[in-house]
Parts: C-alpha cells; structure tokens; sequence
C-alpha cells in the first residue's frame, strides 16, 4: 500500500504572492504522478500527469516538478489568484492503474 | 464533449430506503471507479470496474453497499438500508487503462442525504 503525504494541510496566500506545495510518495515501484485540482462543491479535475524523473509540467500559472529518485513533486502557483482557491491532490499511480490518493492541500487566495 | 455523467444529482431519503446511484461513464471507458467524499474532505475509494468486472471493492461495506456494471455504459452504487452515516458526496470517475497514465475523469458527483 502507497503513503502519500501532502504538505501543508492548509494555506493561506495573499493575491498576487506565489506559492508551492509538496507531495511525498514512496521512490520505490514509481509508475507516474498526478496532480488534481479539486474546487469547493465541485469534481475533481486533473491538471498534470509526470512520469520521469525531472519532468517539468506547466500550464498558466501553476507548474509542476517530479524526483522519483527521492520520492517527492512540487505544486507551484506563481502570482496566486482568488480562482486558485482550491484543494489541490497528489496521486501516484500503482501498479494496477489505481491512484492512490493524498489528503490534499487546501489553498485558500486571500483578496 | 464528452463528460461522465451521474444521476440523482440530489437525494434526499429517509433511513431504512434504498437508494440507487448511477454513472454514465466516458465512452470507450473501461475503467469505472465509486468514491465518496469523507468527512474529512478527501477521497475514498469504495469500488473499481475494469471492463465491467469488478476488481476492488474493499473499501465497501459489504453489508449494505453493492455496485454493479450492467452494461460498459451504466454503472450503478445502490445503498440497502440507508443510514444517516451514508450522507456524503459520492463521485464516479472512468478512465481508459492503456492511456494517461489512469487519468480518471470524474462526474459531478451526488449529493446524498440520509435523514
């Protein structure tokens, strides 16, 4: 069974700053690792898939980095917005194409 | 566009019915996933279909939960009784096994309220 630990549970941003978030999973057996994006009173939508070590994602404002050597992925949101406010999850796949879910990281922008 | 879709949206029932969820997986599909939102906000896999068999379900109580894929279009999540501790938000997700990486695609989720 997969631990993925998210940090921080929770954060509190000014608009305008940037921001990143971490993501832990064991190295070991790695296949690929998502990122979710998950608003308040709606679905979880994905945002990124990264299998190799160094792989850099980026769209818009929020990009994403991956070392499966150490096990763990950085979320970064540069030049936060109210629209960021979100819960963002990290989930790595097993072997079975299941995605093991992290808690998460609740992101809240402040105006 | 294609989306997966979920029906009721909203349930609202008394304790001891049943109550019955359906999804609508992505077309061409062949994975087909059941989470309820917890408690404490994350996600908990209760179910997993591929190709409409059933490959995980150990997260369901087995007592009064039971899920099903009639069909590669419809898959159902059915409570018998219901209790109060059932409220919660319950997504279906699909997902095509050879691309993505499992990408899953959720649905807009129901919305279950036991009284």
């Amino acid at each position: 069974i997969l631990n993925v630990e998210q940090s921080p549970q929770s954060l509190h941003v000014q608009e305008g700053d940037s921001t990143n978030f971490t993501c832990s999973f064991p190295s070991s057996n790695f296949y690929a690792l998502h990122w979710y994006r998950w608003e308040t009173a709606k679905s979880p939508e994905a945002l990124f898939v990264m299998t190799l070590n160094g792989d850099e994602k980026k769209k818009g404002r929020i990009s994403a980095t991956l070392n499966t050597k150490e096990g763990y992925s950085y979320l970064y949101i540069k030049g936060s917005q109210p629209e960021d406010s979100a819960t963002y999850l990290c989930a790595p796949r097993d072997s079975n194409y299941q995605l093991i879910w992290g808690a998460g990281t609740k992101l809240i922008i402040k105006p | 566009d294609a989306r997966v879709t979920q029906t009721p949206r909203h349930k609202v029932t008394e304790m001891g019915q049943e109550v019955t969820m359906r999804c609508q997986p992505i077309l061409g599909h062949n994975t087909v996933f059941w989470y309820r939102q917890t408690m404490m906000q994350g996600l908990e896999l209760l179910a997993y279909f591929r190709n409409r068999a059933p490959l995980d379900d150990s997260g369901m109580p087995k007592d009064r939960f039971s899920a099903e894929m009639p069909d590669a279009t419809l898959a159902t999540l059915k409570i018998q009784p219901s209790e109060p501790r059932d409220s919660a938000v319950y997504f279906c997700a699909s997902g095509l096994r050879t691309s993505g990486e499992g990408t899953q695609y959720f649905g807009p989720g129901t919305r279950l309220t036991v009284l």
